[in-house]
């Protein structure tokens, strides 16, 4: 899984199958959370988001998941396609911080077609 | 369409030049930032604006300078005083905390800057 400040981990699935990706994070002060998509020379491309005050929310294909308790954020992509290969990252955003985004290193997606 | 434009999208430049680059955005947010993007490493906040005519340094401004003269622009100066200017700098805009408290941020797609 991913975390920041860690080596940019990779993740191959087959289309079709499930993704899951990973994210831990320090802060217990963190209360809103992105997931962002970056393909090659481009910028980063929102996903979803979740607020602290909730467990899981479901976007088309992709749900995020909250755990507070351990400070663990995920990101579940249903069916995954060719066209989902990208480097996903996640943010925080902590109230103890000035309320400013911190971003993980991100995890590299390969789908196999 | 609305959105976020930076350019150039490739920018050479010698050691020891300032170069500024560009952020335009017409999404009419009121925030906006500056990112610096790495290999192997997450994002990291150079300087942010919440509204007009005012900024903020963030964790790595030294060597960097903005103005935010207008609601729709950004410009970034890298100096000569940066001393790893060679990076993949990141525009992005918010609603702004005033509007929405809960607001993400969208980029754009990035200036890759070389100097040598």
């Amino acid at each position: 899984g991913e975390s920041v400040g860690l080596h940019l981990p990779t993740l191959s699935v087959q289309e079709g199958d499930n993704s899951i990706i990973n994210c831990a994070y320090s802060n217990s002060a963190s209360d809103y959370f992105i997931w962002y998509k970056q393909e090659s020379g481009k910028g980063p491309q929102f996903i979803i988001d979740i607020r602290s005050n909730m467990d899981k929310r479901q976007g088309q294909r992709v749900t995020v998941l909250l755990n507070k308790t351990v400070k663990h954020l995920s990101l579940q992509i249903a069916a995954t396609q060719p066209g989902d290969s990208a480097v996903y990252f996640c943010a925080e955003r902590s109230t103890d911080t000035g309320n400013q985004f911190y971003f993980g290193t991100g995890t590299s997606l390969t789908v196999i077609p | 369409d609305g959105g976020i434009t930076q350019s150039p999208k490739y920018l050479f430049r010698k050691e020891g030049q300032n170069v500024t680059l560009s952020c335009e955005q017409n999404l009419n947010h009121d925030a906006m930032y500056w990112y610096r993007q790495d290999p192997g490493q997450g994002l990291r906040l150079i300087y942010y604006s919440q509204i007009v005519n005012d900024f903020q340094k963030g964790d790595i401004a030294e060597g960097y300078s903005v103005s935010r003269e207008k609601k729709e622009s950004f410009p970034l100066t890298v100096t000569s005083a940066q001393k790893n200017p060679t990076a993949f700098y990141l525009c992005a805009s918010s609603l702004g905390r005033i509007l929405s408290y809960n607001s993400p941020l969208h980029f754009g797609n990035g200036t890759r800057l070389t100097v040598t």
